[in-house]
């Protein structure tokens, strides 16, 4: 049981826009940032958005991530076959002390 | 530009240790304000946070198996370790190492090693 929760898997067809959601609480996404972390199939994960809505030097900016409280967002426009992956959020939890991971949505590009 | 790479032996015996080893390459380890962590994947599941460590020797761990890590750091060879004790079949996993920023901005990570626990 993953402490931040997102829904198993997402689906579209290309060119859409889809979301995934990652929902925590008060000690975690309402209190830090969120980051989110792409994982192709086979590879390890790849760091896609930081503190909460930036994004790094490479990744399209068809990827945007969003945060409200203790719930966050990612959102992918313009969808492509290559998205087809594993997304998960993450953040620091000051209750635990440590990282916690949602558990992951695969996004399938039908 | 930096990279990570983990290293180790891809079979541990039930009850007995894990160590694994993660190089970095690219830029000195001590350089610039960050931690370095280790994360776990088991097949077909979710990644998990292990543990991370300042070059200070600062650490936190996941207080879910803190009781069996520990993370050490060797800044002359410009690496950084992981032991985990008492493994069992649940340790199975592919571990990664990354560099963290900041509280979960892992950038960038290694391409991960697979550990099965087995006699």
């Amino acid at each position: 049981q993953s402490v931040l929760t997102q829904p198993p898997s997402a689906s579209g067809t290309p060119g859409q826009r889809v979301t995934i959601s990652c929902s925590g609480s008060s000690s975690n996404i309402g209190s830090n940032y969120v980051y989110w972390y792409q994982q192709l199939p086979g590879t390890a994960p790849k760091l896609l958005i930081y503190r909460n809505n930036q994004r790094p030097s490479g990744v399209p900016d068809r990827f945007s991530g969003s945060k409200s409280g203790t719930s966050a967002s990612l959102a992918i426009s313009g969808l492509r076959s290559e998205d087809e992956a594993d997304y998960y959020c993450a953040a620091w939890d000051d209750s635990l002390g440590g990282v916690v991971f949602g558990g992951g949505t695969k996004l399938t590009v039908l | 530009q930096v990279q990570v790479q983990e290293s180790g032996p891809g079979l541990v015996k039930p009850s007995q240790t894990l160590s694994l080893t993660c190089t970095v390459s690219g830029g000195s380890i001590s350089s610039g304000s960050y931690y370095w962590s280790w994360i776990r994947q088991p097949a077909e599941k979710g990644l998990e946070w292990i543990g991370r460590i300042y070059t200070s020797g600062s650490t936190n761990y996941n207080p879910s198996i803190k009781s069996r890590v520990t993370i050490s750091v060797d800044t002359s060879k410009n690496q950084f370790s992981l032991e985990l004790s008492s493994v069992t079949a649940a340790d199975t996993a592919v571990y990664y190492c990354a560099r963290d920023k900041a509280f979960s901005w892992f950038d960038p990570w290694g391409q991960g090693t697979l550990v099965t626990v087995s006699s």
